[in-house]
């Protein structure tokens, strides 16, 4: 069964240095999220693109965090600098479009994100 | 603002009962609900929907019911198993299709 493919697992930064989350969602799936889970919160929406394009970026703090998915496949999210404050789970999922509102998001194992 | 609500951390159920998680909602125009499971160390995964022109949808053992006056809705799983002990998120959607989630109940089933 095809799956959403996230790297790494686990990272341990110190705050204001460089981080970088990769994404890799299921084939031939045009959308692309990336998600924020803070510790006893639900999944917040950083970004959402459609195929290369960014649709929504509205909660992303566009001042420590970029996004990109250059080729329309897969995706990285940066974060510099970090903060103690983006300490969270980082999830990205992927659906075959954003067009229906009964389109599936189907998720990766995540990201977690500690920052020192 | 929490457009999604769900206000119990926590649910301890014993195996063969009915385990019902709620949820509520806020914004009126909502017209879409799901529900995920998240195991440790995994991604949500998608369990059920129901479409706001419905009251009731049922898969197997789980069933969402909703409560559009009340802007409420609920998760029933019967029987409950011990495999179904995970996190469980309720999440709307409005015609925009973001997907707004709640902060989630952890299920615990005893067996």
């Amino acid at each position: 069964e095809a799956e959403v493919a996230q790297s790494p697992r686990y990272k341990i930064t110190e705050k204001s240095q460089a981080v970088a989350f990769w994404c890799d969602p299921i084939s031939g799936h045009a959308t692309l999220y990336w998600y924020r889970q803070i510790l006893g919160q639900g999944p917040e929406l950083l970004v959402q693109f459609q195929d290369e394009s960014v649709v929504d970026d509205s909660q992303l703090p566009k001042d420590r965090f970029s996004a990109e998915r250059l080729k329309g496949v897969d995706s990285t999210l940066k974060i510099q600098p970090a903060e103690l404050g983006d300490s969270a789970m980082y999830l990205c999922a992927s659906s075959t479009t954003s067009g229906r509102a009964r389109e599936t998001q189907y998720f990766g194992p995540g990201t977690r994100l500690l920052v020192l | 603002d929490q457009q999604v609500k769900q206000n119990s951390p926590s649910l301890s159920v014993q195996e063969g009962r009915i385990s019902i998680l709620n949820c509520d909602y806020t914004n009126s125009m909502f017209d879409y609900f799901l529900w995920y499971k998240k195991y440790p160390a995994e991604g949500p995964t998608f369990l059920i929907s129901i479409s706001s022109i419905k009251d009731k949808n049922e898969d197997g053992r789980f069933t969402v019911f909703l409560n559009k006056s009340a802007k409420h809705l609920s998760l029933h799983i019967v029987p409950s198993q011990p495999g179904d002990s995970a996190v469980y998120f309720c999440a709307a959607r409005t015609g925009g299709f973001k997907t707004i989630f709640g902060a989630g109940t952890r299920l615990f089933v005893k067996a």
